[in-house]
């Protein structure tokens, strides 16, 4: 199995706070992805990055920023919570742009009350 | 931008019974394909994919699939369902050029009776 962390795997947030999820992979791929996966729409992307400090927008990135300071580190943060944001988020990576098999985390389920 | 339909959003077998799962994309050439399962609780696991050359192509855990140009599909198929092959199986898009970013359908769930 690829080596991709998520932290946390579960967590429970009030409306307005700050959240930070954490994807720690040990594969040293190039390109690392946020997907969100909610019933009836499939994973959907967030953010991703193609390298550190490298990030851009996928088609779902209202309320969300990503950061990457390191390879192996992609951090996704929600500034200010929703209950629209309560989803199950994945962490996935590939190793280069033709090598397009992706790797997944193990998901973190967010809910936000 | 491309996109993925699966047209089922859930498939009943029973156990034993051939499957077939549909994929349809849209995008302007060929693009990769891939079908990924995911069980309960558990990330995606890739089955199998498609670059180029033979349009059949042979995944894990017994599972094929076929490019089908001319109707823009990426059928996935096993002859002889298992019941540990209940899961979501989602179907990926990824350009041939340019991002090469994934995109998914909306997933399709098999369910396997005994």
């Amino acid at each position: 199995d690829a080596g991709i962390t998520q932290s946390p795997r579960h967590k429970v947030t009030e409306t307005g706070t700050p959240v930070t999820l954490r994807c720690h992979q040990t594969e040293n791929h190039r390109y690392m992805y946020w997907y969100r996966q909610d019933p009836g729409h499939g994973l959907r992307l967030i953010h991703y990055s193609y390298g550190v400090k490298d990030t851009d927008k996928g088609e779902v990135s209202d309320g969300y920023s990503v950061s990457r300071s390191k390879t192996e580190d992609f951090l996704l943060t929600l500034e200010s919570a929703t209950s629209s944001q309560t989803s199950v988020y994945f962490c996935a990576i590939t190793a280069t742009e033709q090598n397009t098999e992706a790797f997944f985390g193990q998901g973190t389920r967010l809910t936000v009350v | 931008a491309q996109s993925v339909t699966q047209p089922d959003i859930h498939i009943t077998v029973s156990e034993g019974a051939s499957l077939e799962l549909r994929c349809n994309y849209s995008y302007g050439a060929t693009p990769y394909l891939f079908w990924y399962v995911q069980s309960p609780g558990q990330g995606l696991q890739l089955l199998l994919k498609y670059f180029s050359g033979d349009t059949l192509v042979q995944g894990i855990k017994g599972f094929e699939a076929e490019f089908k140009r001319s109707q823009s599909s990426f059928n996935l198929r096993k002859p002889s369902v298992h019941w540990s092959d209940a899961a979501e199986y989602f179907c990926a898009v990824a350009p041939s050029g340019g991002s090469y970013i994934p995109t998914f359908g909306r997933g399709t769930s098999l369910i396997v009776h005994p």
